[in-house]
């Protein structure tokens, strides 16, 4: 079955500069990739995804790409607000599976 | 379009009681997913429903847990004799279509079960 890693656990950065998160899965058969954001103590929400059969995603500040031949895709956030705060969510699935969650990143924007 | 509804948001049970959680999925969908997450842990997927019909239950402990989501009514995550262990927030998700690893799955608030 699928297994999604996700780097790095913690990340802090200073306002203005831009923050990456990376993740990388096992089942290649895998071609949906959504990001989650989740406040503390609230639901996670889809800020952004992408399918197998592009390699880059954007919207405003968020970005996503994705290489399939190496298994990995990663989260783009640039000029990072406080706002920007919270823990992020990686997943991956594909026809035969569920999605699988990556175990996240807290991401701590310091104004 | 209200979102995706679950209640009770704060849930407190003795050891040995039941918990009820309860999941409307958004207006349209008719695919339902439930989720554990515990502190500092990302989400563990339980259950996978249709109406009527449980798709895959491969997340979900054998002995204390079932789920079902009727043809009428909200679908209902049930722990029966509650332990310690069993703390935690549990998310259900639904989705329009069918195809879980590839389908947008969209978040309740979640329910906080806590387990004296």
């Amino acid at each position: 079955g699928e297994n999604v890693e996700q780097h790095p656990s913690t990340l802090s950065v200073q306002e203005g500069d831009s923050a990456v998160i990376k993740c990388t899965y096992s089942d290649s058969a895998s071609n949906y990739f959504p990001w989650y954001k989740q406040e503390l103590g609230k639901r996670p929400q889809l800020i952004i995804d992408i399918r197998s059969n592009v390699g880059e995603k954007k919207d405003q500040r968020i970005a996503v790409t994705l290489n399939k031949t190496a298994k990995h895709f990663s989260l783009h956030i640039t000029e990072t607000q406080p706002e920007d705060s919270a823990v992020y969510f990686c997943a991956g699935g594909g026809s035969q599976g569920n999605l699988i969650f990556g175990k996240g990143t807290k991401l701590s924007v310091k104004p | 379009n209200a979102g995706v509804m679950q209640n009770p948001r704060h849930l407190v049970r003795r050891r040995g009681q039941e918990a009820r959680l309860r999941c409307s999925p958004m207006k349209g969908h008719s695919h339902v997913y439930w989720y554990r997450q515990l502190p500092e842990e990302g989400l563990k997927f339980m259950v996978y429903l249709q109406k009527e019909n449980i798709i895959d239950e491969s997340g979900m402990p054998k002995e204390r847990f079932s789920a079902e989501f009727p043809k009428e009514g909200p679908s209902i995550l049930r722990i029966q004799q509650v332990v310690r262990g069993d703390s935690a927030a549990y998310f259900c998700a639904s989705s329009p279509r069918g195809a879980p690893g590839l389908d947008t799955q969209y978040f309740g608030p979640g329910t906080r079960l806590t387990v004296l």
